[in-house]
């Protein structure tokens, strides 16, 4: 398995403001996933964190309102920055097991984010 | 696209007695994987069961097992001996392998009842 930590938990935060993310993972891996989990709502992609390149995001996510790093095989951050109260969500971090479950995705704690 | 589609948006069931959530998905592929996660109040995202689609034997963790229809591209979970600590919502996800995102249902939120 994989073990995630994902800071900070919770934040309340102003709108206009940025806040960044941040998922450090027990060993090395070459994925790292970034969802939104509105309220009440499933999970829903924001983007595919690979070492070395550019994120991929999805459809209706940019850079600019997300950036994400990825500087190494066990650190990652997303920003969401100028925040609006339609920001608020929890944002949850994934990555693959290794081994015999290298084909379940973990998650961490999740960052519960409101924004006044 | 792949699609995961849960139709049962809330349910309920007495202790110890036993139910089954449903799931359906969508896809032209033939080799993928699918999982049940459980999320309760906390929020942290917990592995269920997972099955893989070139498995015809159903997957099965204590309490937990399956009703994987490859054909009907269905994927129900059944939850035996109900507990206090199995209320939270329960979403159906599918993937390609590890390095592929995650489609999830919409989630059915489970109530256990004493």
């Amino acid at each position: 398995s994989a073990v995630i930590s994902q800071k900070p938990s919770r934040d309340i935060c102003q709108r206009g403001t940025s806040l960044t993310i941040q998922c450090q993972v027990d060993s090395q891996v070459t994925m790292m996933f970034w969802y939104r989990q509105q309220p009440g709502q499933s999970l829903t992609l924001i983007a595919t964190a690979n070492q070395g390149s550019e994120a991929t995001y999805e459809s209706g996510f940019v850079i600019d309102k997300f950036p994400i790093s990825r500087p190494n095989l066990t650190f990652s951050t997303l920003t969401v920055s100028n925040m609006s109260p339609e920001d608020s969500s929890i944002y949850l971090c994934s990555v693959a097991g290794t081994g015999s479950t290298k084909n379940i995705q973990y998650f961490g704690a999740g960052t519960r984010l409101s924004v006044l | 696209a792949q699609t995961v589609t849960q139709s049962q948006p809330e349910m309920s069931v007495q202790e110890a007695e036993t139910v089954t959530l449903s799931c359906t998905y969508d896809t032209s592929e033939n080799n993928y994987y699918l999982f049940w996660y459980k999320q309760p109040p906390s929020r942290q995202m917990i592995l269920v069961i997972r099955q893989e689609a070139y498995k015809q034997q159903n997957a099965t963790e204590n309490r937990f097992s399956v009703n994987f229809q490859k054909a009907a591209k269905s994927f129900s979970l059944k939850i035996s001996d109900s507990q206090l600590g199995d209320t939270a919502m329960y979403f159906c996800a599918f993937s390609f392998s590890g390095n592929t995102p995650l489609v999830f249902g919409k989630g059915t939120r489970l109530s256990v009842i004493a």
